[in-house]
Formats: C-alpha cells, structure tokens, sequence
C-alpha cells in the first residue's frame, strides 16, 4: 500500500541556517504530495502541494521537488526563523485514494 | 470565513463514558474525514464520507461512528470510551475526494484533545 518516510527529529537549527526535511514515498501510478505544517496548539495548515512529477511547490521561502525516479519530496528553506519552529509532515493522496496518508512528523526548532 | 471548526476544544472523560465529537465546514465542501493524532505516529483516519450521505471506514475505525449529518457537518462518537483513545482528532474537509481528484488539499479544523482516564 500507500506509505510515506520522513526523516525523524528534532530538528534544531540556528536562525538563518539552512533546513532540508527528507520525505520518502511509496505509491501506485502518480500520487499528488504535500506538506503540511503544524503549530502549537493549532492544526494542520497546507504548506506546499506538487501534483505531478518535476513540479515544485514553494510557499512562505520553502520548496519542495516532486522527484519521481527518486520517489522523494524534500522540504527546503534557505534561512529559517524562529517563527518556522513547528511541526511539519509530508503526506500523500494516490490517484484512486480519498484520504492523506502522512509521515509521521518531523519537530523543527529554531534558536536565535 | 471560519473554514473547519470543531467542537469542544478539549474534553476529559471517565472509561466508560460516550461523547460526540463536533465537526462543521463553511467551504461547501464534498469530503469531511476524521483523522487522530498520537505522539510518534502522525495523523491515521479514522472515518471518512466522501460525499453527502456515504461513510466509510479509514485505518482505525475501532471504537468509533460517525455521522454525516448534511453537507457541512460530520461527526465522531465515541460510544463507550477507553483510555487508548487519548489522543487528539482532527477534523478536514476537502472540495472532492476520489479518483481523478488526488490534487485537492484538506483544510483542518484546530482539533479535539480528548483525555479518558
């Protein structure tokens, strides 16, 4: 079935250093991926989607690359903030599925 | 525009005891799902309808119902509650769920953290 890998944290960074968030993938035919951020306290916001291979999803300085031969999403940023200090996960959705299938969350904090 | 919202924000039960969940969504939506959140595991889903007046079983339905009472509202019941079921739920919607419709995101309510001791 469908399943998503990301990379575990905590992730702790100084403020401007620069964030790479592995996501792996496995999936049929040409799942649509995103990545959703959550802050404390609060739900899941829609960061960035990509819906087909080689697409790149950017939003708010973060980027991510829809790698099909490589079955990866890595979530991107140049120079992190304070305020990026949150949880981000990786999901997917499959052609024929109706519900997101998520990584299980990767911690991010950054220090100033 | 409120998007999602859920209701309570939080809730402390005894084992044993039954509670409803509300969820409601102003986008006009088709899809409402239930997902819950527990440490280390990511969001699972618990129950999910499609559309207006279907309801099918996610990856833990154990333990839970829902209703889709029309098509802003969708709501989790826990009939007899059991301290596994800690965790915090979250409630999305989507415009259309299904084949051919993989690129619609979910927009999520701020969740229910729920305590059953």
């Amino acid at each position: 079935g469908n399943s998503v890998t990301q990379m575990e944290g905590p992730v702790t960074l100084s403020e401007e250093a620069f964030l790479t968030i592995n996501c792996t993938y496995t999936a049929t035919g040409y799942p649509s991926l995103f990545w959703y951020v959550q802050y404390p306290g609060e739900g899941l916001q829609l960061l960035l989607k990509a819906t087909k291979a080689d697409d790149k999803g950017s939003n708010k300085g973060f980027e991510a690359t829809y790698r099909k031969e490589t079955t990866s999403f890595h979530l991107e940023k140049g120079s992190v903030q304070v305020s990026d200090s949150a949880v981000y996960f990786c999901a997917l959705k499959g052609q024929a599925g109706t519900a997101l299938i998520f990584g299980k969350g990767t911690t991010l904090s950054v220090s100033s | 525009n409120a998007g999602v919202t859920q209701t309570p924000k939080f809730q402390v039960l005894k084992t044993g005891q039954s509670m409803t969940l509300q969820c409601a969504q102003d986008m006009n939506h088709n899809s409402m799902y239930w997902y819950r959140q527990d440490p280390g595991m990511g969001l699972r889903l618990i129950y999910y309808s499609a559309s207006e007046g279907t309801t099918d079983k996610g990856e833990v339905p154990n333990g839970y119902n829902v209703s889709r009472l029309n098509k802003r509202e969708f709501s989790l019941r826990l009939e007899s509650a059991a301290p596994s079921q800690t965790s915090v739920y979250f409630c999305a919607s989507s415009e259309v769920g299904g084949t051919g419709y993989s690129n619609q995101p979910q927009h999520f309510g701020d969740g229910t953290r729920l305590s059953i001791l």
